[in-house]
């Protein structure tokens, strides 16, 4: 079965200052991947999925961006944080029909 | 594009009674309705999940129905516990092969009190 591992737990980070989170994959070859984002009491808002190497597609438009540089690795950063992108950003992959989904990252941003 | 809109935002029951949490859908192309279970601080997990062919599905006390006509399904928990309390996210999607986006509701706060 397919495993997914999200790299940090939590995260606090300054308004202004860079980011990059991380999402791997055990288990699968060519997975389909995608980015949740979770603010405070609110539903989960899909920012990007990826169905292979080199592709990204976007949902919305906002100040992150995403990246597939292996296969098993997906890639979630921003130049420059703002406030509102305090959340928690789930990875999430696909074990037949069933979407499941990472630990998570709790990014706290100050 | 899918929209799932999801009702009530929060729901308090007494352990022991029953609770529902409804869904609309607006694309009639979809046809597997999953809900998951969300405890605080962790990640959704898959509770249940039902295809278009069917109308009802059921697991020990939790049950899922779905009305292809009125684009609308709704989940249904007998008997609440302390431990069902959780925010529960329905979602929609076609069925089938390759890359298909899971549209998710806005999410019901369900709070079982002992």
């Amino acid at each position: 079965s397919q495993t997914i591992h999200q790299w940090p737990a939590t995260l606090v980070q300054p308004v202004g200052s860079p980011l990059s989170l991380e999402c791997t994959v055990e288990g699968t070859s060519n997975p389909n991947l995608y980015w949740y984002r979770q603010a405070a009491g609110r539903g989960l808002q899909l920012l990007f999925y990826s169905v292979g190497i080199g592709q990204i597609s976007s949902e919305v438009p906002q100040n992150l961006s995403a990246s597939r540089p292996q296969d098993r690795q997906f890639i979630l950063s921003s130049k420059k944080l703002l406030l509102s992108d305090s959340g928690f950003y789930l990875c999430a992959g696909y074990q037949g029909t069933e979407q499941f989904f990472g630990p998570g990252t709790r990014l706290t941003v100050l | 594009g899918e929209n799932v809109e999801q009702h009530p935002s929060t729901l308090s029951v007494q352990e022991g009674d029953s609770a529902v949490i409804k869904c609309t859908y607006s694309d009639s192309a979809s046809n597997y309705f999953p809900w998951y279970k969300q405890e605080l601080g962790k990640r959704p997990q898959l509770i249940i999940d039902i295809r278009s062919n069917v109308g009802e599905k059921k697991d020990q006390r939790i049950a899922v129905t779905l009305n292809k006509t009125a684009k609308h399904f709704s989940l249904h928990i007998t008997e609440t516990q302390p431990e069902d309390s959780a925010v529960y996210f329905c979602a929609a999607r076609p069925w089938g092969t390759g890359f298909q986006k899971l549209v998710f509701g806005t999410g019901t706060r369900l709070l079982v009190s002992p």
